[in-house]
């Protein structure tokens, strides 16, 4: 069975610094990995994917998430961090064999203060 | 351009009480999913529906049922609510094969049941 976690709940960084929010998963086969990100009484969002290719994703809004197979990691990255990026994050995982269903994590909220 | 369409918005329920929510999309994907969110456990998913005409299971289907009406529609049914079950419930579509941007997310159904 394919899993996901996001080791941290709550993230906190002062807007200007760089932001990252972490990410591993469990799967057997090739990964197809998701980040969301979810406002206030929003549904979710789509921030990125990584399918294949370059380890190096980009994203909306300048965010960028980085593919590690020997690690099992998929970190959502941003070098500057903003105050409208407080928010809840979500990574996904999907195993293609598996059909399309994806599987989250549990969510990290990050606070960027001011 | 509407996209995935939820209603009700909220709705309280008396435990043993029934309800349906009701989920659209106007993209012509072939997949729909019903996704619960509960806090610390990310999204989980209930049931699923790969293309017209099929239904399964998904992670926590227990105390629910769905109809995928059509293409546009797939609905999801408490028979007889319990407070467990109180949670904010998404809808999702896809795509089937390659899609860009994985789910696209209504906004969510918040259910309370007393």
């Amino acid at each position: 069975a394919q899993s996901v976690a996001q080791p941290e709940d709550q993230v906190n960084v002062a807007e200007g610094n760089p932001l990252t929010v972490k990410c591993t998963y469990s799967v057997s086969g090739n990964p197809y990995l998701f980040w969301y990100v979810q406002y206030p009484n929003r549904g979710l969002q789509f921030l990125l994917k990584y399918i294949t290719g370059d380890n190096l994703v980009k994203g909306s809004y300048g965010f960028e998430a980085e593919f590690n197979k020997s690690q099992t990691s998929f970190h959502l990255k941003k070098p500057s961090a903003l105050v409208s990026d407080s928010a809840l994050y979500f990574c996904a995982v999907r195993v293609w064999a598996a059909g399309n269903k994806l599987t989250f994590g549990g969510g990290t909220r990050v606070l960027v203060k001011p | 351009n509407a996209g995935v369409t939820q209603t009700p918005k909220f709705q309280v329920l008396k435990t043993g009480q029934s309800m349906t929510l009701q989920c659209a999309q106007d993209m012509n994907h072939n997949s729909m999913y019903w996704y619960r969110q509960d806090p610390g456990m990310g999204l989980r998913l209930i049931y699923y529906s790969a293309s017209e005409g099929t239904t399964d299971k998904g992670e926590v289907p227990n105390g629910y049922n769905v109809s995928r009406l059509n293409k546009r529609e797939f609905s999801l049914r408490l028979e007889s609510a319990a407070p467990s079950q109180t949670s904010v419930y998404f809808c999702a579509s896809s795509p089937l094969g390659t899609d860009n941007y994985g789910y696209t997310f209504g906004s969510g159904t918040r259910l309370t049941v007393v």
